[in-house]
Parts: structure tokens; C-alpha cells; sequence
């Protein structure tokens, strides 16, 4: 069963500081991992997608990256802006027992406050 | 702009009421998923459509039901709510269920949170 932890829950940072945000999963077979931004009582936004092959992918100012072998993710968040307050979420797809069904599993996420 | 929409934003329903949320895509994706999210907790998936092919997680309750009458519509309905339902309720959509790209990948509506009295 794949589980997608994320520590800290809670981080807080000065504006304009360079951070990471770590996420590990136990099984490394997975299809991708999703990168959600979620602000307080909305939904989520994806934010980056990287598939299983590849390594990183850029968007602006952040940067996920995706190691499979040791079941790790990084988002890097550079130049950080107080409109970067939320809870950011992991999510792996994998598979789903021995067919093609397969499932996206979330961690519970890190909520950044970044102080003005 | 393609997008996921969810109505209502907010519901309130009484113990015990039959309630239905509502969710509608523009983006012609053909998976459509229900999670529950419940305060810091990460989003659990109750069940997903493929085309019109239904998919129950083992572990979602009899109590939630959903139906798809077209590609466009997703429904989730809880036919005696408890306290314990009480939740943000997320409805996305992918292309494929394991998409490739991010504008194949899941999107999410905007949520209903379910307030239960």
C-alpha cells in the first residue's frame, strides 16, 4: 500500500528566502507525481506534474523534483512572496493491485506562511 | 476557460437528509473522481468514473452514492448523512487515468464543504 508522507506540516519563512519542501513515498513504482497548491476552504491547484521518467520540471518560480529509486520529491519554492502562503500536497499515482487501474495517493501537506 | 465547477460551495443539511453535490467539467475529460477531505488531513478518493464505468474505493461507505448521466455531470449523493460526513468534498477530472501531462492531469473544482446539523 503506497504512503505519502510530508514533514514538516508546518513551515514558516521571511519573504523572499529560497525553501524546499520535502515529500517521501514507499512504493517507488508510480506512474507520476503531482505537485497541488491549496489555499484555506478552496480546492486544489496542480501546480507541477512530473512522470515517473523524468527528473524535474519547472514552472516560474518552482521547481519539483523527482527522485524514484530513493521515493522522494522536492518542491523548490525560489524568492518566496507572501502570496505563497498555502498547504501544498504530494500526490503519486501508482498502480492499483495487478491490472491497469491505479490510484493517486495524496500526503496531507505542508501549510507555508510567509512572513511579510 | 476549461474548468471544474461545484455546486454549492457550502451545504448545510440536517442528520439524517439525503443531500446531492454537484459537479460539471468543460474540459472533456473522460475519469471523474469524488474525494473527501476532512480538516488537515489529506484527500481520501471515495470513487471514480472511467467513461461510464464506476470504480468504488473498498473502504467508502453504502452511505455514498454517485452517479455520471453524461460526460459532463458528476453527482455524489449521501443518502443519511452523519456528523462524522462532514467534510470539503473534491470533485477532479483527468484524461486517462494516468495522465501524462499537466493539462491531462487532475483537476480540481473548487470543493463543497458539507456542514452537518
Amino acid at each position: 500500500k503506497q504512503e505519502v508522507t510530508q514533514i514538516p506540516a508546518a513551515l514558516s519563512v521571511p519573504e523572499g528566502e529560497n525553501l524546499v519542501l520535502n515529500c517521501s513515498f514507499t512504493d517507488s513504482a508510480i506512474y507520476n507525481l503531482q505537485w497541488f497548491r491549496q489555499d484555506p476552504g478552496k480546492g486544489l491547484t496542480s501546480l507541477l506534474l512530473i512522470q515517473s521518467s523524468q527528473r524535474e520540471q519547472t514552472s516560474g518560480r518552482l521547481n519539483a523534483s523527482l527522485d524514484k529509486s530513493s521515493g522522494r520529491s522536492t518542491l523548490y519554492i525560489a524568492a518566496s512572496q507572501p502570496g505563497d502562503s498555502a498547504t501544498y500536497l504530494c500526490a503519486v499515482r501508482s498502480r492499483v493491485g495487478g491490472g491497469a487501474n491505479s490510484k493517486l495517493t495524496f500526503g496531507k501537506g505542508i501549510t507555508l506562511s510567509v512572513r511579510p | 476557460d476549461a474548468m471544474v465547477i461545484q455546486n454549492p460551495r457550502y451545504q448545510v443539511t440536517q442528520f439524517g437528509k439525503p443531500v446531492t453535490l454537484s459537479c460539471s467539467q468543460t474540459l472533456n475529460h473522460n475519469v471523474m473522481y469524488w474525494y473527501q477531505q476532512k480538516s488537515s488531513q489529506a484527500p481520501k478518493l471515495l470513487f471514480h468514473y472511467y467513461d461510464k464505468d464506476f470504480n468504488n474505493e473498498a473502504d467508502t461507505p453504502d452511505n455514498f452514492q454517485s452517479r455520471r448521466p453524461n460526460t459532463s455531470f458528476c453527482f455524489l449523493d449521501i443518502r443519511s448523512p452523519g456528523l462524522g460526513d462532514a467534510a470539503m468534498y473534491l470533485c477532479a477530472t483527468s484524461r486517462g487515468r494516468t495522465p501524462r501531462t499537466a493539462t491531462d492531469g487532475y483537476t480540481f473544482g473548487s470543493g463543497t464543504r458539507l456542514t452537518v446539523v
